[in-house]
């Protein structure tokens, strides 16, 4: 079945420091990615997504770019703030269906 | 309010209780959905509901009912519960259309003793 491998945290980085979540899946077709944030306290928010092959999905400074090649729409972010610090969940969802399929998720603690 | 709220927060309930989840949500979406998060775990998509018609069922055991009496309003009724069954259950809601482009309550946490 389809699922969404993410890299383990938690990722500690200092005020300004650059910022990579590793995130790869596994597919039958082609499904679209997504990458949603949960701050603490707060439900899952979606973060961006991408559709379809090199299309590259960014909001908030937070970019992630479709690679069919390699499987992976790894998220990066060239200055993380202390207000980043939250967990991201990378998500798949074949098209036709209403299914999300999750990541575990990867913790980012930013300290100022 | 806006948004997807859920009640209630916390829950704690023996193995031979009743009870149900809520959720609602203000957004105009016509689509709900129950996850539930484990620790160390994927979120598990459990129920999907379009237009208050249950779609799916992801192998989800009978003793987690899912009603959905209009498109704003989801409840899950809980009985019998096993202490695994402790976790956080997560509702969602989004536009069939866009089901990548959901909107999560900030959920309930669910302690079976």
């Amino acid at each position: 079945g389809d699922s969404v491998t993410q890299m383990e945290g938690p990722v500690t980085l200092s005020e300004e420091a650059f910022l990579t979540i590793n995130c790869t899946y596994t597919a039958t077709g082609y499904p679209s990615l997504f990458w949603y944030v949960q701050y603490p306290g707060e439900g899952l928010q979606l973060l961006l997504k991408a559709t379809k092959a090199d299309d590259k999905g960014s909001n908030k400074g937070f970019e992630a770019t479709y690679r069919k090649e390699t499987t992976s729409f790894h998220l990066e972010k060239g200055s993380v703030q202390v207000s980043d610090s939250a967990v991201y969940f990378c998500a798949s969802m074949n098209t036709g269906f209403q299914k999300l399929v999750f990541g575990t998720g990867t913790r980012l603690l930013v300290s100022p | 309010e806006t948004g997807v709220t859920q009640t209630p927060r916390h829950l704690v309930m023996g193995m031979t209780n009743k009870k149900s989840l809520k959720c609602e949500q203000h957004l105009g979406h016509n689509a709900m959905y129950w996850y539930k998060q484990s620790a160390k775990k994927p979120l598990e998509l459990m129920f999907v509901y379009n237009f208050k018609e249950q779609t799916e069922n992801n192998s989800v055991p009978s003793r987690f009912s899912p009603e959905c009496p209009n498109s704003s309003h989801l409840f899950l009724h809980l009985h019998t519960l096993q202490p695994e069954d402790s976790a956080l259950y997560l509702c969602a809601s989004s536009q069939v259309e866009t089901p990548g482009e959901a909107f999560f309550g900030q959920g309930t946490r669910l302690t079976v003793v």
